[in-house]
């Protein structure tokens, strides 16, 4: 089973809007990555956060981490129509590779 | 542009061939991954190699093989194919351990039938 799960599913949304989605894992962690995946293409990574970390930001990406509750969230702000996608958490819990969940299907309706 | 290459971009193939798939990592980074993307399983972990040696072993079958040449390119051999293997092959690159970002090759679609 993977190791993080992303909620929702998928997400459809007006260009303008925000779009948050969340990642729950189940074990200790020494970092969380946020990935981005256009059609049939590689993932792109966006933002990595630290265990000991609580919040990042990139340009229009806000990312936050509870490590208490085992989870993460994206908010992307002001979307737009090319920031539809999925997107990924991904978990390094041994150090030696990363554990990605099944995705958010993303969609910006212009 | 990532800057890890891989080939082909598409291949398709009868069930019992072996296939080899080639990936390029981004010029300094040492770790090479390869994920197994598809429908219904997901992003799968399948091996890690660093600078040429064996790191890490995800759910790799027995059927796969993979290394890391001197160059550091890196291939994954696909062998007995099944239906079932049908799937994106994905290579990504990193500079040093996990705590780096991955960065990822567009893949290679394997199709087998």
């Amino acid at each position: 089973s993977q190791q993080g799960e992303e909620d929702p599913q998928a997400l459809s949304i007006q260009e303008g809007e925000n779009a948050t989605m969340n990642c729950s894992y189940k074990t200790s962690i020494n970092n969380l990555q946020w990935y981005r995946q256009n059609s049939g293409r590689g993932l792109v990574h966006l933002i990595l956060i630290r265990s000991n970390e609580r919040e990042k930001h990139s340009g229009r990406l806000r990312v936050t981490l509870d490590t208490s509750k085992k989870s993460s969230s994206l908010l992307i702000t002001a979307s737009r129509a090319a920031d539809t996608a999925s997107y990924f958490c991904a978990t390094d819990t041994s150090g030696s590779r990363l554990t990605f969940g099944e995705g958010t299907q993303l969609t910006v309706n212009p | 542009d990532s800057g890890v290459t891989q080939t082909p971009k598409h291949l398709i193939t009868a069930t019992g061939q072996r296939v080899t798939l080639r990936c390029s990592p981004r010029s300094g980074d040492l770790s090479v991954y390869w994920y197994q993307q598809s429908l219904d399983q997901g992003l799968q972990f399948l091996i890690q190699y660093y600078n040429g040696e064996e790191r890490a072993k995800g759910n790799i079958l027995e059927r796969f093989s993979a290394q890391q040449f001197p160059d550091l390119h890196s291939e994954l051999n696909l062998s007995s194919l099944e239906l079932g293997d049908s799937a994106l092959y994905f290579c990504a690159s990193s500079v040093d351990r996990v705590l780096s970002p991955l960065h990822f090759g567009n893949g290679t679609r394997l199709t087998v039938t």
